[in-house]
């Protein structure tokens, strides 16, 4: 497609499972974010990848939560041993640059 | 340490009048700045956006103004339309950043 593609769109899980998140970035564009959105809260930096720079992770709330981008292309966000505070909706985007972000619709997690 | 902030959660206003929204930012290394839309169960897209060496921007209905002296831009949409009622995300970057910092965002309600 022609935009960003995460999935899943919904995940309900357990608190201690595992969970991973897809994010297929638009083609062409070189850097992908991963972001998330709490119940009435704004848009919260987790990680940012750029090239085949070292990733940015510096969002990243706890150990619990890694990501990783093969190819310099899709990128997978895991979230090991959830917690209910981890429920929110995961939000990727890409770019070519600084700048305009593209972002995906959101995996929307909740952790029961 | 929210470094971009939209005090208002939200905005309620009459077809065809104007829409204001309002941003602080603390970080004195931001240079560019973005406004995003956002739908529910949809991701953010870009609105507008506008350069730390300009001070106004438009585009059609859609006109940003920084003031950098106090870190201040604002989102004016007029007139303002039923589909205009979105969450608004103002964003920030710092030169040679590509991470953006949002705001918690303001919930806009156009009534007919």
């Amino acid at each position: 497609g022609a935009g960003v593609s995460q999935s899943p769109s919904n995940k309900v899980t357990e608190k201690g499972k595992d969970v991973e998140l897809r994010c297929d970035p638009i083609s062409g564009h070189t850097a992908l974010y991963w972001y998330r959105q709490s119940l009435g809260q704004g848009l919260e930096f987790l990680i940012y990848f750029q090239g085949n720079s070292a990733p940015d992770k510096s969002g990243l709330p706890s150990d619990r939560f890694s990501a990783e981008r093969t190819g310099g292309s899709v990128s997978t966000l895991t979230i090991q041993r959830t917690q209910q505070e981890d429920s929110a909706v995961y939000l990727c985007a890409s770019s070519k640059g600084a700048g305009e972000l593209f972002f995906g619709e959101g995996s929307r997690l909740t952790v029961l | 340490d929210q470094q971009v902030k939209q005090n208002s959660p939200s905005l309620s206003v009459q077809e065809g009048r104007i829409s204001i929204l309002n941003c602080d930012y603390t970080n004195s290394m931001f240079d560019y700045f973005l406004w995003y839309k956002k739908y529910p169960a949809e991701g953010p897209t870009f609105l507008i956006s506008i350069s730390s060496i300009k001070d106004k921007n438009e585009d059609g209905r859609f006109t940003v103004f920084l003031n950098k002296s106090a870190k201040h831009l604002s989102l004016h949409i007029v007139p303002s339309q039923p589909g205009d009622s979105a969450v608004y995300f103002c964003a920030a970057s710092a030169l040679n950043d590509y991470k953006l910092s949002f705001g918690a965002g303001t919930t806009v309600t156009v009534r007919a």
